[in-house]
């Protein structure tokens, strides 16, 4: 039973504009959320992190937003690049040994 | 700076085999983890270690094994390879389990394909 889900395989965004990812779970005991970008040949590459206390962190153009009363979390990505098309991984941890559960990934696309 | 090494990049074997994978994590971190992923799929965690001990278990099948040595580098050991085997196996690292908010270190990979 997928933890982590990312419903949206896929998502083509114009150069500038927002790039909206969504993840949800459906474990409540989940205390830290990251995305990852991952381009082709290459391992997972760490883009943010959310603690279930907060709401919103920010760095740069990137945004994760988390609403817990609807296991929901997003990445905001304003402005979108075209050096942004990779795959976008959401995990989720529990604490309690740091293994990380993954989402099945969104594959973003940004054309120019 | 130095990143999470894997060895080796590509590796392919025939069913019922063995292979060994090599991670070695960046210096001073003291606890790996292995993910396994199949064409398609997220990654799973397999397996993973601190300071030499194994500190927890994922969906590792027992046909596998795994060990981290004193330098901390740590080896997956796949035993009677099968097809459904084939698959991206990631190795991370990090510096305890605590700085989970500052995410872990994945290496590149090791592609596996069994035939």
């Amino acid at each position: 039973d997928q933890q982590v889900k990312q419903n949206s395989p896929s998502l083509s965004v114009q150069e500038g504009r927002i790039s909206i990812l969504n993840c949800d779970y459906t474990n409540s005991m989940f205390d830290y959320f990251l995305w990852y970008k991952k381009y082709p040949a290459e391992g997972p590459t760490f883009l943010i992190s959310i603690s279930s206390i907060k709401d919103k962190n920010e760095d740069g153009r990137f945004t994760v937003f988390l609403n817990k009363s609807a296991k929901h979390l997003s990445l905001h990505i304003v402005p979108s690049q075209p050096g942004d098309s990779a795959v976008y991984f959401c995990a989720a941890s529990d604490g309690s040994q740091g293994n990380l559960i993954f989402g099945k990934g969104t594959k973003l696309s940004v054309k120019p | 700076a130095a990143g999470v090494i894997q060895s080796p990049r590509h590796l392919i074997k025939e069913k019922r085999e063995t292979a060994t994978l090599k991670c070695y994590p960046i210096p001073r971190h003291d606890t790996v983890y292995w993910y396994q992923q199949g064409p398609g799929q997220d990654p799973q965690f397999l397996i993973s270690f601190y300071e030499k001990m194994q500190s927890d278990k994922g969906s590792i099948p027992d046909r596998f094994s795994a060990q981290q040595f004193s330098d901390y580098h740590s080896e997956l050991n796949m035993s009677s390879l099968e097809l459904g085997d084939s698959a991206l196996y990631f190795c991370a690292s990090s510096f305890g389990t605590g700085e989970i908010n500052y995410g872990y270190t994945f290496g590149s990979g090791t592609r596996l394909t069994v035939v």
